[in-house]
């Protein structure tokens, strides 16, 4: 069975603070597909990265940084010196053939 | 790019009316996914078609829900009759070929609300 664990239901932290949002998944696949996604207040959701699961180098887009570890089957992801407009729900999700999207991790950023 | 675009972006109606919400996937793409989202169940997939085709319907409730693609350009998802329980809010996504490694770009989703 496939299955996306995002443990951390809700995250408060201070503006300019890192905070880490936590993803663990499940699958017996080999081959398969890691995404983030976001989902600010005004509702859509916004694709951050994709990952394959042949590659495991961590990748880093500005504030943005995602470590994937399939030791752990983790695909944990880091906002740097984060900021007001980063509030928002982060969801992680897998894909083999069908999508699985965690429960999501609501981000409060306060400044 | 207009994105893809779901309407109306606010339903209210009562119980046992019928409700038909709207989605117009990013021209060019074959692939469309009706989602639903609540507090409760987190996003669930309630059916994807592929070039118009139903592929998996798993998702979809109960017979009171039904989808449709008559076209590439355009799909519409019915709950008839409605229940208070279905309250929640309805994305529609859309991709290139359906893919596994494809990301989706969803639309602006649809708040129904169920009296």
């Amino acid at each position: 069975a496939q299955k996306v664990t995002q443990a951390q239901t809700e995250i408060s932290v201070v503006e300019k603070e890192d905070v880490t949002l936590d993803c663990v998944y499940e699958t017996r696949d080999t081959t398969y597909y890691l995404f983030w996604y976001k989902q600010p207040p005004s509702g859509e959701l916004v694709f951050l990265i994709r990952r394959n699961s042949f590659d495991e180098q961590n990748e880093i887009s500005g504030r943005y940084s995602w470590n994937f570890q399939k030791s752990t089957s983790s695909f944990n992801f880091t906002i740097t010196a984060s900021q007001v407009v980063d509030s928002a729900v982060y969801f992680c999700a897998l894909t083999r053939g069908k999508i699985i999207f965690g429960k999501g991790t609501r981000l409060h950023i306060l400044p | 790019d207009a994105g893809v675009i779901q309407s109306p972006r606010h339903e209210v109606t009562e119980m046992g009316q019928e409700v038909t919400l709207r989605c117009k996937p990013i021209s060019g793409h074959n692939s469309l996914f009706w989602y639903r989202q609540t507090m409760m169940r987190g996003l669930e997939l309630l059916i994807y078609f592929n070039n118009n085709v139903p592929i998996d319907d798993s998702g979809m409730p109960e017979d009171r829900f039904s989808a449709k693609m008559p076209n590439a350009s355009f799909s519409t998802l019915k709950i008839q009759p409605s229940e208070p329980r279905d309250s929640a809010v309805y994305f529609c996504a859309s991709s290139l070929t359906g893919g596994s490694n494809e990301k989706l770009l969803f639309g602006s989703g649809t708040q129904l609300s169920v009296l």
